[in-house]
């Protein structure tokens, strides 16, 4: 069964720090999609990066960056120059190939930046 | 940017009442989903819809809930006799197709069940 695994309850970054936020995943399938998102205090999801497994190179989408290491099954994320608003809790998803390509989410990094 | 929406962003609710959360999906895509993010913990996959029938379920989608697109537009989720653990956010997804990259999320509704 696939599996996403973030080990990481809580982080705290000093503003303008770049953080790494862990994201490590299981599965038997050779295509599957990783994604990124941000929920901030008011509830809503919201889309950052997705890294497809055939990608040769990292995903990059502004300050976001996708630390993807396929051997390892890891896909971190990492937040260059962090900013006040960058406070949230980050998931972390798998889109999966077999049935309706439904995502599976693991539980989540509070992450705090601090001024 | 077209997006997806829902309504009500906050009900509150009376156990053994019947609620029903409303989603509109951005207008091209075909493939629509439910999640529930019970408070503090990961989001849940409850069920995917594709072509006005379930496609997929997960074991929390008992016959308590049920799913329906009553019009071109809406997608809706019932939960017919609500209970204290159904207390959670709710967030409406699609996707223009089944393997398309990314879902698109609602905003959420918190279901509050008293």
């Amino acid at each position: 069964a696939q599996k996403i695994t973030q080990t990481q309850p809580g982080m705290f970054v000093q503003e303008k720090e770049a953080v790494t936020l862990d994201c490590t995943y299981d599965t038997s399938d050779p295509s599957y999609g990783l994604f990124w998102y941000k929920q901030p205090s008011s509830g809503e999801m919201i889309f950052l990066i997705y890294q497809g497994s055939y990608d040769q190179q990292n995903a990059t989408e502004g300050r976001y960056s996708l630390n993807f290491q396929k051997a390892r099954k890891s896909a971190n994320l990492v937040i260059s120059a962090s900013q006040l608003g960058d406070s949230a809790m980050y998931f972390c998803a798998m889109r999966e190939i077999q049935g309706t390509y439904k995502y599976i989410f693991g539980t989540g990094t509070r992450l705090k930046v601090l001024a | 940017e077209p997006e997806v929406t829902q309504t009500p962003s906050h009900q509150v609710t009376q156990m053994g009442q019947e609620v029903i959360l409303r989603c509109v999906p951005i207008s091209n895509h075909l493939y629509f989903y439910w999640y529930r993010q019970i408070l503090g913990q990961k989001v849940e996959f409850l069920v995917s819809f594709y072509n006005n029938e379930i496609s997929e379920k997960s074991e929390i989608f008992d016959d308590q809930f049920s799913v329906e697109r009553p019009d071109g537009s809406n997608f809706t989720l019932k939960i017919r006799s609500t209970k204290l653990e159904d207390s959670a956010m709710y967030f409406c997804a699609s996707n223009r197709q089944k393997n398309a990259d990314t879902q698109y999320f609602g905003p959420g509704t918190r279901l509050t069940v008293l």
